[in-house]
């Protein structure tokens, strides 16, 4: 039974530019949520994708976007990126309606310089 | 504003001593809370997950408690191992929606440090 995957594990893009990351999500889970964690915080929420669309949503500017796909999988996209943008970047999955559970995977290291 | 606050922020504890991490939060209307173990770099992984109907859950060496009226709860490890040295972030969430798990917010965590 595969876990949450994310990719790439890390990354390092320059001021500017634009960075997409992938998670799929643990077998038998369709909803898929996306964190950021700043060093020496904890994770903060993004947004949450269940059927291809985006349910919730934190305070994170328009820059952060994501799409869900048929397969359940997820992308998020950051755009013109911030040297603040750098953090470890978590997807978690879980199943609608089983309410609590979530299951993270390990997470991307973003650095932007 | 909804908050999750933890203390302390670290600690270092022998092998084998036990150790209490603690958790209060103001997150209002609540739905659950839980307690995750972070190693460095990884994905958090969960330990114990409350209602707050609920008083006490263990998972092995770790028990969780929650008191729903003070809005604290606290994670109390057993005869620590050198594999417990991680972070340990307190979530609490607000209530469901659409019978997803609504907002998470998360604490700081505790990094906890277990010597030899």
């Amino acid at each position: 039974d595969a876990g949450v995957t994310q990719s790439p594990t890390h990354l390092i893009k320059t001021r500017g530019q634009q960075v997409t990351l992938r998670c799929s999500p643990k077998s038998g889970h369709d909803t898929v949520s996306w964190y950021q964690q700043a060093l020496g915080q904890g994770p903060q929420f993004i947004f949450q994708y269940y059927e291809e669309e985006e349910r919730q949503r934190g305070n994170f500017p328009d820059r952060f976007s994501g799409h869900q796909f048929p397969n359940y999988s997820s992308e998020l996209n950051v755009n013109a990126l911030l040297l603040g943008d750098s953090a470890l970047y978590l997807c978690a999955s879980s199943l609608v309606g089983s309410g609590y559970e979530q299951y993270f995977g390990p997470g991307t290291r973003l650095t932007v310089t | 504003k909804n908050q999750v606050e933890q203390s302390p922020q670290s600690l270092i504890i022998l092998e084998g001593k036990n150790c209490t991490l603690q958790c209060n939060y103001t997150v209002s209307p609540f739905s659950n809370l839980r307690w995750y173990k972070q190693d460095t770099g990884r994905g958090p992984v969960s330990l114990t997950i409350m209602t707050f109907s609920e008083n006490t859950k263990s998972n092995g060496r770790y028990t969780a408690t929650l008191d729903a009226d003070t809005k604290q709860s606290s994670l109390h490890i057993t005869a620590s191992q050198l594999s417990d040295s991680a972070s340990y972030i307190c979530v609490v969430s607000g209530p469901l929606v659409g019978g997803s798990q609504g907002n998470l917010i998360f604490g700081k965590g505790t990094k906890l440090s277990v010597k030899p």
